[in-house]
């Protein structure tokens, strides 16, 4: 079946531009999850959300960075004002959710250059 | 808190040959254990976990992976590698309570040669 997909594959941008993020999960996965690969920090937690209750955002590493997610599916993380560290591949996950053993199942990333 | 230590970034091999991909955690309560792979271009693929019960877990292409709780250590291994393993490998340890945040080691570069 369709796995994760993420669009765009790359994006390009100019510092203090704002950008948007789309991750579409594997059908039924309730529990969906950001998370930044960068040369500097590695990979990182950003943020959680599992069905309809409120995201855990204790990743996100400042008020610029936000997301979304509509209807328990697709979501979307959008940085305001980007800066230059915020260049990195962002991946996202979803898992079934039925047990916090669940797997998570990675998309292929997001790799935002910010110029 | 979790922590997870890959000291090895690069951990060159040839072909046939085996391999031990080293990972150590630190965490303040109990925890589960993963190994993730990414090829080039792509995303993170599960390679095994460590969830309870048996300290020896196998997962896919032919890895498998023991969890040492006084070491706190769960190390990578498999007998005979090939050239298609070449890739990138993460350990990554959560707490097993609450939701499954993954944090991640650094990373461990295998190349394989012929």
């Amino acid at each position: 079946g369709a796995g994760v997909s993420q669009s765009p594959s790359n994006k390009v941008t100019e510092k203090g531009k704002d950008v948007e993020l789309r991750c579409d999960p594997i059908s039924g996965h309730t529990a969906l999850y950001w998370y930044r690969q960068s040369l500097g920090q590695g990979l990182e937690f950003l943020i959680y959300f599992q069905g309809n209750s409120a995201p855990d955002k204790s990743g996100l590493p400042s008020d610029r960075f936000s997301a979304e997610r509509t209807g328990g599916s697709v979501s979307t993380l959008t940085i305001q004002r980007t800066q230059q560290e915020d260049s990195a591949v962002y991946l996202c996950a979803s898992s079934p959710q039925t047990s916090y053993t669940d797997t998570q199942y990675f998309g292929p990333g997001t790799r935002l250059t910010v110029l | 808190a979790q922590s997870v230590t890959q000291l090895d970034s690069q951990v060159p091999v040839f072909e046939e040959a085996p391999v031990e991909l080293r990972c150590n955690y630190s965490s303040s309560v109990s925890v589960y254990l993963f190994w993730y792979v990414q090829y080039p271009n792509q995303g993170l693929q599960l390679l095994l976990k460590y969830l309870s019960g048996s300290t020896l877990v196998k997962g896919i292409n032919g890895f498998e992976a023991e969890f040492n709780k006084s070491q706190t250590s769960f190390h990578l291994r498999k007998p005979s590698v090939h050239i298609s393993d070449t890739a990138e490998y993460f350990c990554a340890v959560s707490a097993n309570t609450g939701f499954q945040k993954l944090v991640f080691g650094t990373g461990t570069r295998l190349l394989v040669s012929p």
